[in-house]
Formats: structure tokens, sequence, C-alpha cells
């Protein structure tokens, strides 16, 4: 089956500076690789996704790239603020025929400080 | 916010207790899952259920017994569980042909 590796762990940033979460992935037939973030007590929220077919993708100050060769995939957050502190998650996911078999790393602790 | 609702959001219960968790979806979706979520692991998929039908089962002890009586509901039958049982458990919803999923707030359940 798949296995998603996440690190690290914990992440503290200044506010401003850039915060990178890495993942790496095992099964290639993962084509689908979205990221969540946890604030405490609430849901898992998607932020951003990435299709096997695109290299890199970009929505304001988060981007996701892709190294399908290598199998690894990153969370870039640029300009960090308060608000970003929260648990981020990746995930690898393989359409099953009408649903998504999903593995998702440990996730990331990510603190913002002000 | 309110596409994928959870019911109780938050359940002690005792070792020999049964009770149940409830998952509705309002986004018209065909998948949902159920997941387990505790502290210093990543999420577990437990369940999956598309079309009501039954597709994954992920070696999940007989004490959680899930029902799906619709494509819009969901529940998560409990009896006699452990301490080790107490975690966030998550449910989520997918429609065929995207990938993806969107979570509920989730139950926290503790077991003592």
């Amino acid at each position: 089956g798949e296995n998603v590796e996440q690190h690290p762990s914990t992440l503290s940033v200044q506010e401003g500076d850039s915060a990178v979460i890495k993942c790496t992935y095992s099964d290639s037939a993962s084509n689908y690789f979205p990221w969540y973030k946890q604030e405490l007590g609430k849901r898992p929220q998607l932020i951003i996704d990435i299709r096997s077919n695109v290299g890199e993708k970009k929505d304001q100050r988060i981007a996701v790239t892709l190294n399908k060769t290598a199998k690894h995939f990153s969370l870039h957050i640029t300009e960090t603020q308060p608000e970003d502190s929260a648990v981020y998650f990746c995930a690898a996911s393989e359409n099953a025929g009408g649903y998504q078999k999903v593995t998702f790393g440990i996730g990331t602790k990510l603190q913002v400080i002000p | 916010e309110t596409g994928v609702t959870q019911t109780p959001r938050h359940l002690v219960m005792g070792m020999t207790n049964k009770k149940s968790l409830k998952c509705e979806q309002h986004l018209g979706h065909n998948a949902m899952y159920w997941y387990k979520q505790s502290a210093k692991k990543p999420l577990e998929l437990m369940f999956v259920y598309n079309f009501k039908e039954q597709t994954e089962n992920n070696s999940v002890p007989s004490r959680f017994s899930p029902e799906c009586p619709n494509s819009s509901h969901l529940f998560l039958h409990l009896h006699t569980l452990q301490p080790e049982d107490s975690a966030l458990y998550l449910c989520a919803s997918s429609r065929s042909g995207a990938e993806t999923q969107y979570f509920g707030p989730g139950t926290r359940l503790l077991v003592l």
C-alpha cells in the first residue's frame, strides 16, 4: 500500500518568513496530492492540491511543487502570518473507481511567531 | 462549513456501552469515509462507502461497525471499546470523478 512520509513534524518561523513542508510517497499509482490545514479543534480543510500531470501550482501565498520521478512534493508558504499557525497534512490519493484511496502524512505543526 | 455534519461532537463512554456516531453530507456526494485521528499519528482510513456499498475496510476491529443506509448518511456503531480507541473520528465525503474530500467537524470520543 501507499506510504506517505512528512517532515518536519514541527516548524516555528518568524512572521513574514517562509515555511516549507516536505512529503514523499511510495506508490506511483497516486495521482492527486492535496494539502489540508487543521486549526485547533476544527476540521481539516483543503488549502491547495496538485495533480500528477502538473509540476507546480500557486495560490496567493501558498504554492505546491511535485516531483513525480522522485516521488516527493512540498508546500511553500510565503510571508507567513500568525493565522497560518495550524497543523498541515499532506496526502497522496488514487482514484479507486468512484472514490478516493487517500493516505495522509503525520502532519506538521506550524507556529508563526509574531 | 455545513456541507458535512457530525453528531455528537463529543462523547464519553464506558467500555461496556454501545453508542453510535452519525455523519450527514448535504453535498450530493456518493462516497463517504470514516477516519480515526489520534495524537502523533496520521489520519487512519477506517471505512469507505461508495454508493452505499462498503468498498474499504482497513482491518478495523469488529467493535467498530459501520452502516450506510443511503449516500447522504453514514453511521459508526461502537460497542465494547477500549481506552486506546479514544480519538477524534472524522467523516468525509467526495464526489465520483472529483478527488477532493470534504471533512466533517469530527466527534471527539473518550473511552473510560
